[in-house]
């Protein structure tokens, strides 16, 4: 079956600094894979996708994410993060023709001043 | 928000009582799905539906049911509520697929928090 893992369940980082957060996923085929960001107490938004063709995909709010099939990785990055990017984030892969979610079990992002 | 509502927002109801949860949406998509949020356990799929009358199960359906009479609204009933039912609950569209992969996207409405005590 479909998995992903998402090793952070909690990271730190200061305003200004660089961030990744890790995904790794279990999948047959080309996977089709995302980042949703979910502020305390809303739903979530998509951040990106990847579904084929160029490894490194670009979101918004100024976040990426690198696609790298040999590893089974999809990790989210940004150069500099915001008090803003405080948050949980969440890493999924679509499943089959009815692109059931399967999502990891997140990682909180809390950000120093 | 992809024009998608639940309700209500926030549920208590009291172990052994039926709870239904309401989906409705303003974009006649063909898929709505049905997950529920716990801590560790990040989003996982309940039920989730391709049209009208058109239901399967996701990864964790016991005890829960779903029915979909119009496109627009697509309800999650809670038959006899147990505290482990106790979530929040977040229903989805699917938008884009006549775009192909490049297109195809789930968006997620604002989340109903039950609690049973």
């Amino acid at each position: 079956a479909q998995s992903v893992t998402q090793p952070d369940i909690h990271i730190t980082v200061s305003e200004g600094a660089s961030l990744e957060l890790r995904c790794n996923y279990s999948y047959g085929a080309t996977p089709y894979l995302f980042w949703y960001v979910q502020s305390p107490g809303q739903g979530l938004q998509l951040l990106l996708k990847y579904f084929s063709g160029d490894t490194l995909v670009q979101g918004i709010k100024g976040f990426e994410a690198e696609f790298k099939r040999s590893q089974s990785s999809f990790n989210l990055r940004k150069p500099s993060v915001h008090w803003s990017d405080a948050a949980e984030y969440f890493c999924a892969v679509g499943q089959g023709g009815a692109q059931k979610l399967v999502f990891g079990q997140g990682t909180r992002l809390t950000i120093n001043p | 928000d992809a024009g998608i509502t639940q309700s209500p927002r926030h549920k208590v109801t009291e172990t052994g009582t039926p709870v239904t949860l309401r989906c409705h949406q303003t974009e006649n998509h063909r898929y709505m799905y049905w997950y529920r949020q716990d801590p560790g356990h990040g989003l996982r799929l309940i039920h989730y539906s391709y049209g009208v009358k058109d239901t399967d199960k996701g990864e964790v359906s016991d005890g829960y049911s779903v029915s979909r009479s119009k496109t627009e609204d697509f309800l999650l009933t809670l038959e006899s509520a147990t505290s482990s039912q106790t979530s929040v609950y977040f229903c989805a569209i699917r938008s884009g697929l006549a775009g192909g992969r490049r297109t195809d996207t789930q968006y997620f409405g604002p989340g109903t928090r039950l609690t049973v005590l």
